[in-house]
């Protein structure tokens, strides 16, 4: 079962806007990772929050953690073409183990 | 460098055909794992190993065997190929989580089509 659900699916934007991604998940965790996947590639990993932090920061990326809410989100400012990828969510599922629980991703698309 | 790297890239089987996939990484991690990921429905853990010798089940282990003989290789098996694994299939590795949990790393994917 999958325990994320990224929102929105899809994500149209021009170069220089901000893009943001939410994830919900169903139960409690102890971390939250996003990955991005380029067509045809393997998963990269982005950043991870754990379960005691609101907000990271990583160059571009600003991701934010309620889990009064069992929600998350992923800012990617300032858009690049090559920002073009799906974006994922995974979490520990409260496991605080290595076993990833994926969400089902949001495709974002930025145009020149 | 080369990280993890999958093969093959694509493969075509029959129904009831037999085949594994064969994953390495070079980056002396502890942890492996192999998922399948399928259009809408995200990445789902198939089976993983936390270390030489040592293998369990994740959320979709039927129709799957794996080893791990040596630290580097984790390979997955299909014994007997049915169209519903039809997928792409990635490998991953990571560090020991003993302490805190680490990024893992994936390969690039096994595209598989069975008829």
């Amino acid at each position: 079962s999958q325990q994320g659900e990224e929102d929105p699916q899809a994500l149209s934007i021009q170069e220089g806007e901000n893009a943001t991604m939410n994830c919900s998940y169903k139960t409690s965790i102890n971390n939250l990772q996003w990955y991005r996947q380029n067509s045809g590639r393997g998963l990269v990993h982005l950043i991870l929050i754990r379960s005691n932090e609101r907000e990271k920061h990583s160059g571009r990326l600003r991701v934010t953690l309620d889990t009064s809410k069992k929600s998350s989100s992923l800012l990617i400012t300032a858009s690049r073409a090559a920002d073009t990828a799906s974006y994922f969510c995974a979490t520990d599922a409260g496991t605080g183990f290595q076993k990833l629980v994926f969400g089902t991703g949001t495709r974002l698309l930025v145009s020149p | 460098n080369a990280g993890v790297t999958q093969t093959p890239k694509f493969r075509v089987l029959k129904t009831g055909q037999s085949m594994t996939l064969l994953c390495a990484q070079d980056m002396n991690h502890e942890y492996m794992y192999w998922y399948r990921q399928d259009p809408g429905m995200g990445l789902r853990l198939i089976h993983y190993s936390v270390g030489e010798g040592t293998t369990a089940k994740g959320e979709v282990p039927d129709g799957y065997n794996v080893s791990r003989l040596k630290k580097q290789n984790f390979l997955l098996g299909l014994e007997s190929a049915a169209p519903s694994q039809t997928s792409v299939y990635f490998c991953a590795s990571s560090y020991e989580a003993a302490y805190a949990v680490q990024p893992q790393h994936f390969g690039d994917g096994t595209r598989l089509s069975i008829l």
